[in-house]
């Protein structure tokens, strides 16, 4: 099945630094979301995107929606600790129930 | 603030051992959705409901069987279970978009050991 490519896998960090990471695929999608996964527990929604082009923050989270829509990159500025987990990007498409989800990036906090 | 709950949080099964995992919502979602996640392959869908009374293979449906209860409720169902479905197991819900996706919310998941 179809899944999305996330880079990077994993980060090594500072407190304090900025983060990227990115999300592409093969095929568009119309809606691409962002979820944080903390351990044992499910993944929870931190930013949702809707047009091609848009760019959108949550705090310090911002997110954009790439022009081509087989994109999308999220920009964590200034982390701190609570940052670390795994974030998973995922698109849909309208009028389709089925999100197909990326792969992760683990996110580690070198104290 | 429920939101989704699933249950039980943990279970450990012997191969061909059938289970029932239950998910139930509270914030009056039309849809739902049962996923799995494995190290490396992030989540993958294996049945979604649109609707109460409708239901429809995802991803990964083989050696699973689903029921909507009700509004609020779906179960997943593994008749006889094999080590390859030793996975954590998330349920999720959303509204029915009108024109916009609705964003699914997960609940804790269920990790599912097959000896």
């Amino acid at each position: 099945g179809q899944q999305l490519n996330q880079s990077p896998q994993s980060m090594f960090i500072q407190e304090g630094e900025d983060v990227s990471m990115n999300c592409t695929s093969s095929s568009i999608f119309n809606t691409w979301l962002w979820y944080k996964q903390d351990p044992g527990e499910g993944p929870v929604l931190l930013i949702a995107l809707y047009k091609a082009g848009e760019l959108t923050s949550n705090g310090r989270l911002t997110a954009q929606f790439g022009i081509t829509r087989k994109d999308s990159f999220l920009n964590i500025s200034a982390s701190i600790p609570s940052d670390v987990g795994i974030y998973f990007c995922a698109g849909r498409n309208f009028g389709n129930e089925k999100l197909t989800f990326g792969t992760g990036t683990r996110l580690t906090i070198i104290p | 603030n429920a939101g989704v709950t699933q249950t039980p949080k943990f279970q450990v099964l012997k191969t061909g051992q059938s289970m029932t995992l239950q998910c139930a919502q509270d914030m009056n979602h039309n849809s739902m959705y049962w996923y799995r996640q494995d190290p490396g392959m992030g989540l993958r869908l294996i049945y979604y409901s649109a609707s109460e009374g409708t239901t429809d293979k995802g991803e990964v449906p083989n050696g699973y069987n689903v029921s909507r209860l009700n509004k609020r409720e779906f179960s997943l169902r593994l008749e006889s279970a094999a080590p390859s479905q030793t996975s954590v197991y998330f349920c999720a819900s959303s509204e029915a978009g009108r024109g916009r996706n609705q964003p699914q919310h997960f609940g804790d998941g269920t990790r599912l050991s097959i000896l």
